[in-house]
């Protein structure tokens, strides 16, 4: 049973032409995250919601937005694609933000910038 | 500054062989310890978790131990097959209450072959 789900798992966009990324999940858990993952490289933190609270990482561009309309959807906004922007970005959910909390990922989607 | 390395960056072995990954990490004060598997192009799966009072933890063939005193921790894989093929990232985790962001290591690139 799919839990954490991305949509969609592959995404071509051009140079500079705004692109939206979905997850959605069915644990209902208060805590979404999105990452950003190059190749060989370990996921790199974007920001995250507790519930409708926005958290950023103090080093995410600003080219980089996020909504959370309810519990089960959060998605990524990417304003103006370069090519720097061409990864992985994978969507995670936990119960809460304690370190105790299991992180559960979805596929991913696997973002090409043309 | 918190850290997690993981070695050897990657590995080639034979079907049915065993092997056993390392990681090595500097995060402080310490909560848990997460091995997980991520298959090319999809999100990580998390194998076992252990805290800083747990020394072993298995997961079918897989074996995961931890050295809170060293910092260390190793995942050992028995009897490897083909599907076992994939990153394995090590993810460590700080205090157990309040917020704490994970700490990924790069991973290891397993690569099982018949």
């Amino acid at each position: 049973d799919a839990m954490v789900i991305q949509n969609p798992r592959y995404q071509v966009t051009q140079f500079g032409k705004p692109v939206t990324l979905s997850c959605s999940q069915t644990l209902n858990h208060n805590v979404m995250y999105w990452y950003q993952q190059k190749s060989s490289q370990a996921p790199k933190l974007l920001f995250h919601y507790y519930d409708k609270d926005f958290n950023n990482e103090a080093d995410t561009p600003d080219n980089f937005q996020s909504r959370r309309p309810n519990t089960s959807f959060c998605f990524l906004d990417i304003r103006s694609p370069g090519l720097g922007d061409a990864a992985m970005y994978l969507c995670a959910t936990s119960g809460g933000t304690s370190g105790s909390y299991e992180q559960y990922f979805g596929p991913g989607t696997r973002l090409t910038v043309t | 500054k918190n850290q997690v390395e993981q070695s050897p960056q990657s590995l080639i072995i034979l079907e049915g062989k065993n092997c056993t990954l390392q990681c090595n990490y500097t995060v402080s004060p310490f909560s848990n310890l997460r091995w997980y598997k991520q298959d090319t192009g999809r999100g990580p799966v998390s194998l076992t978790i252990m805290t800083f009072s747990e020394n072993t933890k298995s997961n079918g063939r897989y074996t995961a131990t931890l050295d809170a005193d060293t910092k260390q921790s190793s995942l050992h894989i028995t009897a490897s097959q083909l599907s076992d093929s994939a990153s394995y990232i090590c993810v460590v985790s700080g205090n157990s209450g309040g917020y704490q962001k994970v700490t990924f290591g790069t991973g290891t690139k397993l690569q099982v072959i018949p």
